[in-house]
């Protein structure tokens, strides 16, 4: 059983394209967190969401809590922004699970 | 990432020897976690503390022991590394409330040949 699901695990998107990856859940957080990993690289933490919508340049995070979902966006998709795409959450447990990620590659 | 440091970021190691990692955190946060991430396993939770000198074993513990005797460092050892724990390893950090400022450690890669 897996407390955090990610959809697509993969995507393959042409530049310019708009892009959603979904993350359900199924324990109770304190927050949820959308990170980024470039192959061989450290993760970097682009949003950390407890309700609502948070907006970074291109980027797009919003979190239903009633339905235990979240979407992250990316507006007009970069080369750049291949990537993989983990969600976290932060359980009021005090433990973090993680979803298994998306393999993001955008085309030129 | 601001507030965590992971040491070393890189290392190689021979089958046997001992490792020892380190988290230090600025920012007083009283959780600290330790991750290893393997294709197809995404990332696991290895051991965590919740406090000085209080710890607690995660999902993948065996053939790792951690110790933190202060708030800031929190040590991952393995008494003797295999080639199984060749891994990327990442430390958390939370304030374990909502709307806290959690952060993630930079990752430290592991080879043992």
């Amino acid at each position: 059983k897996n407390e955090v699901e990610q959809s697509p695990q993969n995507l393959t998107a042409q530049e310019g394209e708009f892009i959603t990856i979904n993350c359900s859940y199924s324990v109770g957080i304190s927050a949820l967190h959308w990170l980024q990993q470039h192959p061989g690289g450290g993760i970097v933490s682009l949003f950390m969401l407890s309700s609502g919508k948070k907006k970074h340049g291109r980027l797009i995070a919003t979190i239903n809590i009633q339905e235990k979902h979240s979407s992250l966006h990316i507006t007009a998709s970069h080369p750049r922004d291949s990537a993989v795409y983990i969600c976290a959450v932060g359980s009021t447990g005090n433990q973090f699970y993680f979803g298994t990620g998306t393999s993001l590659t955008v085309i030129p | 990432d601001a507030g965590i440091t992971q040491s070393p970021r890189h290392k190689v190691t021979e089958t046997g020897t001992p490792v020892t990692l380190r988290c230090h955190q600025t920012e007083n946060h009283r959780y600290m976690y330790w991750y290893r991430q393997d294709p197809g396993h995404g990332l696991r939770l290895i051991h965590y503390s919740y406090g000085v000198k209080d710890t607690d074993k995660g999902e993948v513990s065996d053939g790792y022991s951690v110790s933190r005797s202060k708030t800031e460092d929190f040590l991952l050892t393995l008494e003797s590394a295999t080639s199984s724990q060749t891994s990327v390893y990442f430390c958390a950090i939370s304030e374990g409330r909502q709307g806290a400022r959690d952060t993630f450690g930079s990752g430290t890669r592991l080879t043992v040949v």
